[in-house]
């Protein structure tokens, strides 16, 4: 199975100021054949399902704000907020879908400072 | 709009089954790979299964296998999880959750069913 770690498991940042969240799979999610990471971001408000953010390291979803950006290959990620807001305070999760079962990093909680 | 209800979740005792349904709204079905995550209370996202779009495929969580099914019936574009001999550490809110393709993101996300397992 492909272990997924996220780091920081919680992070306090400021409002305006940049906020990043790693993600390191233990085998590489980059399918050669096509040049793609199999790695999404997801967002989770309290109460609410998770939504997709980014899929495929570093598209961003139809709607989600470009101060989202996703970054890296192989088996690093990074998840770039680059201007935080007060509507971002959730917890984030990385997942790949390179193969089954389809696992998911432990989660990043991300607070207003 | 997509829409993902799923049902059929409560309280159940250890050893005993349930099934959870997923009704599917809003996009083309039968073209989905459709899963299950759940998430334990207060805990992070665990992957449960998931079906191809044509029910070719299926494949589990080692912590669900061989005991829980995934299936579904593209006519009425709803998509099951059933669940045997549970256990406490089965208890969690279980989501539906819709796939463009067979290894691709997490598009779709239904608001989820509670299953608690306990005496």
């Amino acid at each position: 199975d492909i272990v997924m770690t996220q780091s920081p498991d919680s992070l306090t940042v400021s409002l305006g100021e940049r906020a990043a969240i790693n993600c390191k799979s233990s085998q590489s999610v980059l399918y050669n054949s096509n040049k793609k990471n199999y790695l999404a971001w997801y967002q989770q408000k309290p109460g609410q399902p998770p939504k997709l953010l980014i899929s495929w390291a570093s598209t961003r979803e139809s709607g989600v704000p470009d101060r989202f950006s996703g970054s890296g290959s192989g088996t690093d990620f990074t998840l770039t907020i680059s201007s935080l807001q007060a509507e971002d305070v959730a917890v984030y999760y990385c997942q790949q879908y390179y193969g089954t079962p389809f696992t998911f990093g432990q989660g990043t909680r991300l607070e207003i400072k | 709009q997509v829409q993902l209800v799923e049902s059929g979740g409560g309280v159940v005792q250890p050893g005993r089954s349930l099934r959870l349904s997923c009704a599917a709204s809003g996009f083309t079905f039968s073209t989905y790979a459709m899963h299950w995550v759940r998430q334990a209370p207060g805990k992070g996202l665990e992957w449960v299964a998931v079906m191809w779009f044509d029910g070719s495929n299926k494949y589990y969580a080692d912590s669900v296998k061989g005991r829980f099914t995934i299936s579904r019936d593209n006519s009425k574009n709803t998509l099951y999880l059933q669940m045997n001999s549970l256990r406490a550490e089965d208890t969690a809110v279980y989501y539906c959750v819709g796939g463009g393709s067979s290894y691709g993101p997490a598009d779709y996300w239904g608001q989820g069913t509670l299953v608690t397992v306990s005496s």
